[in-house]
């Protein structure tokens, strides 16, 4: 079965600081790749998706992820964090479940606190 | 992107009842999911609700615990069956967008605890 795996659970950074989240998936077809961020107290939105072409997609504030098909990641990066950015942040990967439907499947999730 | 509504936002329950979440569009969609998201956890597919006939359920989720209805494109219903505190957690209903990119558009789900 398909999984997606966000290495880093828990992260802190200081304001300014670069920021990189991992994201591996497994599975073999064809998939879309998204990133969403969950602030507090708030719904899931998405920060940017991959379907096809240049597989350096950019998204809302600053955020961009890289898709890396040989390596099966998506990991997402920000130059320079502030301390908006603090959030619960979510890989998910469309592709065909065990159902026979396509659907997102989540990872783990990965906690951001920026420190002013 | 549609507007989801999810009712109700929160409750508090007893062990062995049962609760019924509304979940209402702002236009028609084709593709409506059910999710949980436990408490300190990543976001579980429950199951697919289809317009018009039964959900498909993913692994480990039953009809009996999680009836779903669509009656029609825009309105869907999950009930949480004979509550036990395990079931505590947010629902959220979302709906695939229309770009056929997969992404999907969460409403701000129904956090529930069972006592």
């Amino acid at each position: 079965a398909q999984s997606v795996s966000q290495h880093n659970h828990h992260v802190i950074l200081s304001e300014a600081a670069s920021l990189e989240l991992g994201c591996n998936y497994s599975y073999g077809g064809t998939v879309n790749l998204f990133w969403y961020v969950q602030y507090p107290g708030q719904h899931l939105q998405l920060l940017l998706k991959y379907f096809s072409g240049d597989p350096l997609v950019k998204g809302i504030k600053g955020f961009e992820a890289e898709f890396i098909k040989s390596k099966f990641s998506f990991n997402l990066r920000k130059p320079s964090v502030q301390w908006s950015d603090t959030a619960e942040y979510f890989c998910a990967v469309n592709a065909r479940r065990d159902t026979g439907r396509r659907a997102l499947t989540f990872g783990s999730g990965t906690r951001l606190q920026v420190q002013p | 992107s549609a507007v989801i509504s999810q009712k109700p936002s929160r409750d508090i329950c007893q062990r062995g009842t049962s609760l019924t979440i509304q979940c209402q569009v702002d236009s028609q969609v084709t593709m409506m999911f059910w999710y949980r998201q436990q408490p300190g956890q990543s976001l579980t597919l429950i199951a697919t609700a289809n317009q018009g006939s039964e959900a498909t359920y993913e692994s480990g989720f039953v009809i009996d615990k999680f009836p779903i209805s669509r009656p029609n494109l825009t309105f869907s219903t999950l009930t949480v069956s004979n509550m036990s505190p395990e079931d505590s957690s947010i629902y959220l209903c979302s709906v695939l967008g229309w770009d056929n990119t997969g992404e999907l558009f969460f409403g701000e789900g129904s956090r529930l605890t069972v006592l």
